[in-house]
């Protein structure tokens, strides 16, 4: 069965410190991964994705992650938090022979980002 | 990407009752996904809204709960019927806008509150 596993309930940086939100996962075949955030009252909102080639993904805002097929991870990082950063962040993972579109979410890492 | 619209933002309603949340997109797509986002969980795909056809359920939700339609390319409805307090929740309309379902990306609507007393 597929899973999504965000171990962190809230990562809680500084503005200007890198931050990172960790995801790891669990799928039969071949993973694609992604990354959304949830501001408050508002829906998700894509940051980026891994489908294949590089292992290390740039989105919008300035994040990035790195997929790491031996750790089963999906980390996202920035280089330097901003207070405008702090939201919700799921992660989701949908296995590559699916043929359905469904994705699997995390259950979501609050992040604080204090000035 | 596509700009999604849902009709209400939020409501509060009674046991018993129904309420029926729509879901606009600006564009055609090819696949459309009414998800659950229960307080303080994550998001639980609830149907896929096929076009021309009937939805396709996951495990642990029916058809008699959460009736669907899809009309169109463009416009989807999800229904909540005979509400519980267990009911209330964010529901959210996703779309996939590729014709690749397994990469492509899928876009959220800003949700629907529902709050059930």
């Amino acid at each position: 069965a597929q899973s999504v596993a965000q171990p962190e309930d809230q990562v809680n940086v500084a503005e200007g410190n890198p931050l990172t939100v960790k995801c790891t996962y669990s799928v039969s075949g071949n993973p694609y991964l992604f990354w959304y955030v949830q501001y408050p009252n508002r829906g998700l909102q894509f940051l980026l994705k891994y489908i294949t080639g590089d292992n290390l993904v740039k989105g919008s805002y300035g994040f990035e992650a790195e997929f790491n097929k031996s750790q089963t991870s999906f980390h996202l990082k920035k280089p330097s938090a901003l207070v405008s950063d702090s939201a919700l962040y799921f992660c989701a993972v949908r296995d590559a022979s699916s043929n359905t579109g469904k994705l699997i979410f995390g259950q979501g890492t609050t992040l604080q980002v204090k000035p | 990407s596509a700009v999604i619209s849902q009709k209400p933002s939020r409501d509060i309603c009674q046991r018993g009752t129904s309420l029926t949340i729509q879901c606009q997109v600006d564009s055609q797509v090819t696949m459309m996904f009414w998800y659950r986002q229960q307080p303080g969980q994550s998001l639980t795909l609830i149907a896929t809204a096929n076009q021309g056809s009937e939805a396709t359920y996951e495990s642990g939700f029916v058809i008699d709960k959460f009736p669907i339609s899809r009309p169109n390319l463009t416009f989807s409805t999800l229904t909540v019927s005979n509400m519980s307090p267990e009911d209330s929740s964010i529901y959210l309309c996703s779309v996939s806008t590729g014709t690749r379902i397994s990469t492509d990306t899928q876009y959220f609507g800003p949700g629907t509150r529902l709050t059930v007393l």
